[in-house]
């Protein structure tokens, strides 16, 4: 079995600062894969960043970054120079080698970008 | 529109109604999913499509849900006498290959079911 651990119910953040917010993640596959989400008020997921077990460097995409520690089962979204337009509900998400087609979802974080 | 499209939006229902969720994936997408998600929670997954082919159906609630992607395109969530507690947003999602961990899942909008 899968889990996604966020420990976050809510986080706040100044406009054009940096926010992380926290995910753990537990499974006994040694491939997986880990991706995070942004859940806008109109309710669309949105892909954001995508980390592979195996890949030896941290993923980044535009403003948003994962700091990914898999010896801690950690793989924490970082955004940087936040928006107003980055408040939203954020999933981490995990694929795994055991059931490798559907994705497990933590229960999200709220973040509010305050201006 | 080139993402994943749901209708209704909106659905309200009485509880005993049979209620059916459509899904347009995005062309050319062999995988398509459904999942459920209830108030403040993360999605939950409920089937999986692959094509044509209903390959894990484990995540449906009860035999009141049916899925169906008969032509691998389009693809329908039918619940049979709604209950109160199938009140959920209902997500689809499509990606382009086959069981691959970087595939990514395209989500569409979501059709929210209210059961009174």
């Amino acid at each position: 079995a899968q889990k996604i651990t966020q420990t976050q119910p809510g986080m706040f953040v100044q406009e054009k600062e940096a926010v992380t917010l926290d995910c753990t993640y537990d499974t006994s596959d040694q491939s997986y894969g880990l991706f995070w989400y942004k859940q806008p008020s109109s309710g669309e997921m949105i892909f954001l960043i995508y980390q592979g077990s195996y890949d030896e460097q941290n993923a980044t995409e535009g403003r948003y970054s994962l700091n990914f520690q898999k010896a801690r089962k950690s793989a924490n979204l970082v955004i940087s120079a936040s928006q107003l337009g980055d408040s939203a509900m954020y999933f981490c998400a995990i694929r795994s080698g055991g059931s490798n087609y559907k994705l497990t979802f933590g229960k999200g974080t709220l973040l509010t970008v305050n201006p | 529109g080139a993402g994943v499209s749901q209708s209704p939006r909106y659905k309200v229902a009485k509880r005993g109604q049979d209620v059916a969720l459509r899904c347009d994936p995005i062309s050319g997408h062999v995988s398509l999913f459904w999942y459920q998600q209830a108030l403040g929670q993360g999605p939950e997954f409920l089937t999986y499509f692959q094509n044509e082919a209903q390959l894990d159906k484990s995540g449906l609630p009860s035999d009141r849900f049916f899925a169906e992607r008969p032509e691998g395109s389009v693809s329908t969530l039918k619940i049979q006498r709604t209950q109160q507690e199938d009140s959920a947003v209902y997500l689809c999602a499509s990606s382009l290959g086959v069981l691959a961990l970087t595939d990514t899942q395209y989500f569409g909008p979501g059709t929210r079911l209210t059961v009174l």
